[in-house]
């Protein structure tokens, strides 16, 4: 089975950066996920990590240590519209989800 | 290019009634996939399918669920004899391979409240 653990919640202010942690435990491992979702819609995909190492992509980052089944989402440079919940995934075509973190950017 | 279409967004249903759930996933894409999300929890795997083809129904409770992706039309999620409990939002997502090779394209979801 899987488990996969993330914070509940995080805040943090405009122009801030924060840092989701993710770790998980597998009884396989094909891939690890980020997604957004805003309240109401659509998770939205964000990265995607097989290799360990960091994976840049604008504003956000993905790293992944397979030794360790942690992973971490880093938001750069955070903007109001990034406040949305955050989803941790992992397996392939049956991703199995956290609970995902809820991040609020105060001004 | 469309995303993937869920219809209805919001369906509301008394007990005992049928609920199905509709998605036509993204424009060449021939695979999809139905995530269950109840409030306060993380998105749970309920079923993948390819046209005609059920591959993996692991997370489809045994009873009252069933799902459809006819060679024509969109895919179909069915509760029959609904519950409370089977309130919750639920997510068809596709992609054009198996997840493998990229990631899932979501639906806005199609909430669906029993009273």
């Amino acid at each position: 089975g899987q488990n996969i653990d993330q914070p509940t919640e995080m805040t943090a202010t405009e122009g801030a950066i924060v840092q989701i942690n993710c770790t998980y435990q597998t009884s396989g491992f094909n891939g690890l996920f980020w997604y957004q979702q805003h309240a109401g819609e659509a998770p939205t995909f964000l990265s995607y990590n097989v290799l360990d190492g960091l994976e840049e992509k604008g504003r956000f980052s993905s790293f992944l240590s397979r030794s360790k089944g942690y992973s971490y989402l880093l938001l750069k440079e955070l903007q109001m519209k990034d406040s949305a919940s955050y989803l941790c995934a992992v397996g392939d075509y049956k991703l199995s989800f956290g609970a995902g973190t809820t991040v609020t950017v105060r001004a | 290019n469309a995303g993937v279409m869920q219809n209805p967004r919001h369906l509301v249903r008394r007990r005992g009634q049928e609920a199905r759930l509709r998605c036509s996933p993204m424009k060449g894409h021939s695979h999809v996939y139905w995530y269950r999300q109840l409030p306060e929890e993380g998105l749970k795997f309920m079923v993948y399918l390819q046209k005609e083809n059920i591959i993996d129904e692991s997370g489809m409770p045994k009873e009252r669920f069933s799902a459809e992706f006819p060679k024509e039309g969109p895919s179909i999620l069915r509760i029959q004899q609904v519950v409370r409990g089977d309130s919750a939002a639920y997510f068809c997502a596709s992609s054009p391979t198996d997840i493998r090779a990229g990631e899932l394209f979501f639906g806005e979801g199609s909430r669906l409240t029993v009273l």
